[in-house]
């Protein structure tokens, strides 16, 4: 089946730093993908869509200036957290939609821990 | 707007035992329909899901679910539950295609199963 790989699986960061989740699809190209994040013994909540090669958009309540997503390439789409707070740290999970009837696969996770 | 109601957080049962997890989705479009598995520190793997056709829908590992759209339920079930089978399950919904949040998903809360033996 298909493969979405997260990178890193976890980090641990420092206040005020900013982090980079990158994930990837292996196995298959991707016209979309998806993040999400996910609080402790909490459901999986959409942050925002990522479409290679344009802007992503973000769910109502994401700051998109603290979330940067970059689509570069229709495998691979970076999140990037910047000036992390310890109310951020959470697991950061992504997914990859080919369109269609087709499922959304999802990552791994990584999570994040700010102190 | 779209929303999933997952009806108990945790759920328990016997080894052998009927598997009933409850989901009931809230949608002004015709849904997609998704359950997913989440073992501990791992992403989300698909078990079954409804688009179109087929109320009752079979997965992997023995699961099924059937909609009804009368009751806007989608409830998963498998006959016998076995050991492995203890994890967290979520249901989701997505617009069709063609709808302007097609592919987005919205979960439930998610329900733990445990399984005794």
């Amino acid at each position: 089946g298909a493969v979405v790989s997260q990178h890193p699986s976890w980090v641990i960061c420092k206040s005020g730093t900013s982090v980079k989740i990158e994930c990837r699809s292996l196995d298959f190209q991707a016209t979309t993908m998806f993040w999400y994040r996910q609080f402790p013994k909490q459901s999986l909540m959409l942050m925002a869509t990522s479409n290679e090669g344009s802007k992503a958009t973000y769910e109502q309540g994401v700051e998109k200036d603290k979330f940067l997503i970059n689509h570069a390439s229709l495998t691979l789409s970076t999140l990037t957290v910047t000036s992390a707070h310890p109310e951020d740290s959470s697991f950061y999970i992504c997914s990859a939609w080919t369109g269609g009837y087709y499922e959304q696969y999802f990552g791994p996770g990584t999570r994040l821990t700010v102190t | 707007a779209q929303s999933v109601t997952q009806l108990g957080s945790h759920v328990s049962v016997s080894e052998g035992a009927l598997v009933l997890l409850r989901c009931n989705y809230s949608s002004s479009v015709p849904p997609y329909l998704f359950w997913y598995v989440q073992y501990p520190n791992q992403g989300l793997q698909l078990l079954l899901k409804y688009t179109t056709g087929a109320t009752l829908v079979k997965g992997i590992n023995g699961f099924e679910a059937e909609f009804k759209k009368s009751e806007t339920s989608f409830h998963l079930t498998k006959p016998s539950a076995h050991m492995s089978d203890a994890a967290e399950y979520f249901c989701a919904v997505s617009e069709g295609a063609g709808g302007t949040s097609y592919g987005k998903l919205t979960f439930g809360q998610g329900t733990i199963l445990t399984v005794h033996p």
